[in-house]
């Protein structure tokens, strides 16, 4: 069966530092992969997204993505975290028939 | 471009009446339309699926009878929570798909339901 998995429940990083945050998926075929931000009380805004091709992926925000087929992973990571950044963040991986999301990481941002 | 409404954005309803949800597709037209329901500091979980003009699919364990969707065009779908209890409170979010054989998904703003 088709699922996502975001081992990260929580992480805090402070403002500036490196971010990675962590997905991985199980799907038979090449999956199709997203990264969404949510803030609170808000809906989801897309950072990027992997159909095909290179497997670095360049988002909005500076954000950018790895595909690596070997592990079944595609890590979002972010050179340098703003304050901003601090907001919920699902991995997706589009089926034959539905996105399916992982649990979500909360990012928490230490200034 | 690609932008999807949600009307309300929250709402609060009394146990035993029904609340409607609309989901716009404001620059596209949309073959497919989803609601997703999500918990406080839980992930979205699918409820069901609609297409133009047909049925809607609903995904295990969610109440067809419950949780009316109807999708009369291809720019607007609504989510009725009818007989609403407080259990049914929640996050509600709606994502619309611009066509067929498209692997997008453009996501509502979201509707918070409270039921006392």
């Amino acid at each position: 069966a088709q699922s996502v998995t975001q081992p990260d429940i929580h992480i805090t990083v402070s403002e500036g530092a490196s971010l990675e945050l962590r997905c991985n998926y199980s799907y038979g075929a090449t999956p199709y992969l997203f990264w969404y931000v949510q803030s609170p009380g808000q809906g989801l805004q897309l950072l990027l997204k992997y159909f095909s091709g290179d497997t670095l992926v360049q988002g909005i925000k500076g954000f950018e993505a790895e595909f690596k087929r070997s592990q079944s992973s595609f890590n979002l990571r972010k050179p340098s975290v703003h304050w901003s950044d601090a907001a919920e963040y699902f991995c997706a991986s589009q089926g034959a028939q539905k996105l399916v999301f992982g649990q979500g990481t909360r990012l928490t941002i230490n200034p | 471009g690609a932008v999807v409404s949600q009307h309300p954005s929250w709402v609060i309803c009394k146990s035993g009446t029904s609340v409607k949800i609309e989901c716009r597709s404001l620059d596209f037209q949309a073959t497919t339309m989803f609601w997703y329901r999500q918990f406080p500091k839980q992930s979205l979980m699918l409820m069901a699926t609609s297409n133009e003009g047909s049925k809607a699919t609903y995904e295990q364990g969610v109440e067809k009878d419950k949780f009316l969707i109807n999708h009369a065009s291809l720019t607007l779908s609504t989510l009725t929570v009818t007989s609403a209890h407080p259990e049914d409170s929640s996050f509600y979010i709606c994502s619309a798909r611009p066509r067929v054989n498209s692997y997008e998904q453009y996501f509502g703003p979201g509707t918070r339901l409270t039921v006392t």
